[in-house]
């Protein structure tokens, strides 16, 4: 069975420093990674996503995640926060279609709150 | 302008009542699915369905219900039998092709009264 893990459950930067979220998966064969944004009482909003290719992946609002095999894991970074970035965000796994088509396992989530 | 639409936003729920959420979409997406929030506890999948006409239960089925009669509409009926029903729902769709890319929909918040 797939699964996501993201250890941080509460992480606080503050305003211009760097950001790394982490994430890491379980998944019998080739994942599908995601990370979604929710701002509070709002929808999800897709970052960013990788399938195939350049492990590096460039997503919306100046993040990027990177891939990696061995370590299982999908983290997410921003090399300068903003305050507008505060919102809580979640890794997701999803399978290469099949009967897992559109299924996707989400992480428990990491709150990022953004000091002045 | 494409997109996904849930309402109402807020519900309330009295003690043996049961409410439904409306989840729209106009992307011509083929499958939709309806998901569970609640704090600390990231999403949960209730139902989804790949195709009109079907559906398949996910991980916390029981006391929900749903219906696919056509495409862009995939309407979730919270019933008393969920003992629980406080909680954050998402409804969310993708196209087969895009490599399960979910786009969501604002969300409804249902209380119980």
């Amino acid at each position: 069975a797939q699964s996501v893990t993201q250890p941080d459950i509460h992480i606080t930067v503050s305003e211009g420093a760097s950001l790394e979220l982490r994430c890491n998966y379980s998944y019998g064969a080739t994942p599908y990674l995601f990370w979604y944004v929710q701002s509070p009482g709002q929808g999800l909003q897709l970052l960013l996503k990788y399938f195939s290719g350049d492990t590096l992946v460039q997503g919306i609002k100046g993040f990027e995640a990177e891939f990696k095999r061995s370590q299982s894991s999908f983290n997410l970074r921003k090399p300068s926060v903003h305050w507008s970035d505060a919102a809580e965000y979640f890794c997701a796994v999803g399978g290469a279609g099949g009967t897992s088509y559109g299924k996707l396992t989400f992480g428990q989530g990491t709150i990022l709150t953004v000091h002045p | 302008d494409g997109g996904i639409t849930q309402s109402p936003k807020y519900l309330f729920r009295k003690e043996g009542q049961n409410v439904t959420l409306s989840c729209e979409q106009n992307l011509n997406h083929d499958a939709m699915y309806w998901y569970r929030q609640d704090p600390g506890q990231g999403l949960r999948l209730i139902y989804y369905s790949q195709i009109v006409n079907d559906f398949q239960k996910g991980d916390i089925a029981e006391g929900y219900s749903v219906s696919r009669e056509k495409k862009e509409s995939f309407p979730l009926t919270v019933t008393s039998a969920q003992k629980n029903p406080t909680a954050f729902y998402l409804c969310a769709s993708t196209v087969r092709g895009e490599q399960e890319t979910q786009y969501f929909g604002p969300g409804t918040r249902l209380l119980v009264l």
